[in-house]
């Protein structure tokens, strides 16, 4: 399979505890973003990766959220000390560069459920 | 800041009718104009986009959509539905000009309902 990968699909945890969920973009993208998705909404932007760098972060990613891109390949993105407010689905896109117009291609998606 | 307003929370339409899912933006600049859809327990699929040049953009399943610049539209329109294009349709964003900004910024979503 050459698309987006994400894992887990599904994450159930309780309040209070870490969480950390991996994207394996398709081969060669060289950029990665992750969104977040709830109920009724479009997906919000969280970051963006350059390879390895990450250039971009929007205001909805707390300090409770980081994200790295060790090696220009896979990423993850770690929630810890997770509230309610978290549960969402977390999805992850890629998309070749340099060109801003390219299309970015979605994964399926893990979707956090915080009791 | 850049929006996307997609006004009808909803749209049915019957088998072999032309549906139209409309989509206003609001972004300084031009734009790069992108339709998703989503299908219950599926990530987004890229349908269409627009970036310049000829303002009807033909995508993929059959949809077109119509770039507006004067009314800052892109109604996404095929001219016949098909039940299976029942989904959540997403019209996206991203300004043009400043190569560092990638991100999308996506309307609240359309779902879709095409009746047999």
């Amino acid at each position: 399979d050459t698309g987006v990968s994400q894992n887990p699909r599904h994450k159930i945890t309780k309040r209070g505890q870490n969480v950390t969920f991996r994207c394996d973009p398709i081969s060669e993208h060289n950029r990665l973003y992750w969104y977040r998705q709830t109920l009724g909404q479009g997906p919000e932007f969280l970051t963006y990766f350059q390879n390895e760098a990450q250039l971009e972060k929007s205001r909805l990613l707390s300090d409770r959220f980081s994200a790295e891109r060790p090696k220009g390949s896979f990423s993850t993105l770690e929630i810890q000390r997770t509230e309610q407010g978290d549960s969402a689905m977390y999805l992850c896109a890629s998309s070749s560069g340099p060109r801003q117009n390219t299309e970015a291609f979605f994964g399926q998606g893990t979707r956090l459920t915080v009791v | 800041a850049q929006s996307v307003a997609q006004p009808e929370d909803q749209v049915n339409v019957a088998e072999g009718n032309p549906l139209t899912v409309k989509c206003t933006y609001s972004v300084s600049g031009n734009p790069y104009l992108f339709w998703y859809v989503q299908y219950p327990n599926r990530g987004l699929q890229f349908l269409l986009k627009y970036i310049t040049g000829d303002n009807l953009v033909k995508g993929s399943y059959g949809f077109e959509a119509e770039f507006n610049k004067s009314q800052t539209s892109f109604h996404l329109k095929k001219p016949s539905a098909l039940v299976s294009d029942s989904a959540l349709y997403f019209c996206a964003v991203r300004p043009k000009g400043n190569t560092g900004f990638q991100k999308l910024v996506f309307g609240t979503g359309t779902r879709l309902l095409v009746s047999p």
